[in-house]
């Protein structure tokens, strides 16, 4: 069974540039969920998509957005790009709601540098 | 708003040591997960725990889930050096897919 693919793998933006990193989950998951890994906040919860619908949002701006397809692939976009947006952004493929079904199997991220 | 406490943050200790890290929260836990992250990888998933006072093994290592749901931990019997890495727990508070993470332990084993 494969696991979960991001690309690309680096990514290197200069500032207000936008950027879209993309997600393929694992075969038979309807939820993705996107985070953010920096060594000063860690993780940090992006947003969840079940079935192309956004379920949950976390506390980032306007700039970072994100869409799910029918396929359940998901990709995230942010625009306008600051310097303190260089992370590693993390994808997570789980197969959906409710307790102890929100297991997350995470991609190897996207290593994301903006100069 | 839930906020999830891991301790320590650093820990280095010596082939053959015994360690325990913390999770906890005030809140309650639908279910925690515990993981494990190597430098420019994804974090892999070691365990879920979902019913209180639940113990779970993993050769070395063992996790508890606190009676109430609000706090587990994560004992590593005999460490050896490819136990290094950041462990993470991340508390699912119901919120349809949301995971809440500790901010990690960084576990360096020396030989």
């Amino acid at each position: 069974k494969a696991g979960v693919t991001q690309t690309p793998r680096y990514l290197i933006k200069t500032r207000g540039q936008q950027v879209t990193l993309s997600c393929s989950p694992i075969s038979g998951h309807r939820s993705v969920s996107w985070y953010q890994q920096t060594p000063g906040q860690g993780l940090q919860f992006l947003f969840e998509y079940f079935s192309e619908t956004q379920r949950n949002k976390g506390n980032f701006p306007g700039r970072f957005s994100g869409r799910q397809f029918s396929n359940s692939r998901s990709e995230m976009n942010v625009s306008t790009l600051e310097l303190g947006d260089s992370a590693l952004y993390l994808c997570a493929s789980s197969s959906g709601g409710g307790r102890g079904n929100t297991e997350a199997f995470f991609g190897q991220g996207t290593r994301l540098t903006v100069v | 708003t839930q906020l999830l406490e891991q301790s320590p943050q650093f820990l280095s200790i010596q082939e053959g040591e015994n360690l325990t890290v913390y999770c906890n929260s005030s809140s309650v836990f639908s279910s925690l997960q515990w993981y494990r992250q190597e430098p420019g990888e994804g974090p892999v998933l070691l365990v879920t725990v979902v019913t209180g006072g639940e113990v779970k093994k993993l050769k070395r290592l063992t996790f508890q889930f606190g009676d109430a749901r609000k706090d587990s931990s994560l004992h590593i019997t005999a460490a050896q050096p490819g136990d290094t890495g950041l462990y993470l727990c991340a508390g699912d508070y119901n919120q349809g897919g949301k995971l809440i993470f500790g901010q990690g332990t960084e576990l360096s084993v020396k030989p």
